[in-house]
């Protein structure tokens, strides 16, 4: 079975600090997605990687950024937390081969950031 | 761009009844794949059932069905014998082949299942 693990499952952090979150899967997935979930806005994407050192914007990017150094490990990184970011964050990836029809997501447990 | 909503906040079902969750979606696109995910309190996402929009066949997986519409825009998710363990948080999910492969996620539905 597919094993996503963040680091983190809660988090409190003050506004203003550097804040890393960290994503790892053991099944050399090339795909690996950030989401944001927050009550009645369901999953919104923050940035993916396609391999490692590739990045791409999501949906909601501002004041957030990436890093894939090694295939298994995907970070978020917000640069100075603020408290609207206070909020679920989901770690997610899957395989290049196919769509996301037959290759689906598998996701992590998710890491509960407060930002006061 | 694609937009899913969920009408339904929360809900709940006695044990060992049906409950029909409700999803709609727009676009205009007309290759596109549709998503039930199940999240429950340990928050692990889970995939429920997917269905290929050209197919007009409903998806079924176990006690899982849904009711797909095509000309309405509709993807509702049908639960069968209702168990404890299918109280859990439920997003509808809609994938645009043709416009990278990426996830569009309505905003949830808390289900909970009563004894």
């Amino acid at each position: 079975d597919v094993k996503v693990t963040q680091s983190s499952r809660y988090l409190v952090k003050r506004t203003g600090e550097k804040v890393f979150l960290e994503c790892v899967q053991d099944m050399d997935h090339e795909n690996m997605f950030w989401y944001r979930q927050d009550p009645g806005l369901g999953l919104r994407l923050i940035y993916f990687s396609y391999d490692v050192k590739m990045k791409e914007k999501g949906d909601i990017p501002e004041g957030y950024s990436v890093s894939r150094e090694k295939k298994e490990r995907f970070s978020l990184i917000l640069e100075s937390a603020s408290t609207n970011q206070t909020s679920m964050y989901l770690c997610a990836s899957r395989s290049l081969g196919g769509d996301l029809y037959n290759s689906p997501l598998h996701f992590g447990n998710g890491t509960r950031l407060t930002v006061t | 761009a694609q937009t899913v909503t969920q009408s339904q906040p929360e809900m709940s079902v006695q044990e060992a009844e049906t409950v029909t969750l409700s999803c709609t979606y727009d676009t205009s696109e007309n290759n596109y794949y549709l998503f039930w995910y199940k999240q429950p309190p340990s928050r692990q996402m889970i995939l429920v059932i997917r269905q290929e929009a050209y197919k007009q066949q409903n998806a079924t997986e176990n006690r899982f069905s849904v009711n797909f519409q095509k000309a309405a825009k509709s993807f509702s998710l049908k639960i069968s014998d209702s168990q404890l363990g299918d109280t859990a948080m439920y997003f509808c999910a809609f994938l645009n082949i043709n416009a990278g492969n990426m996830l569009t996620f309505g905003g949830g539905t808390r289900l909970m299942v009563k004894p």
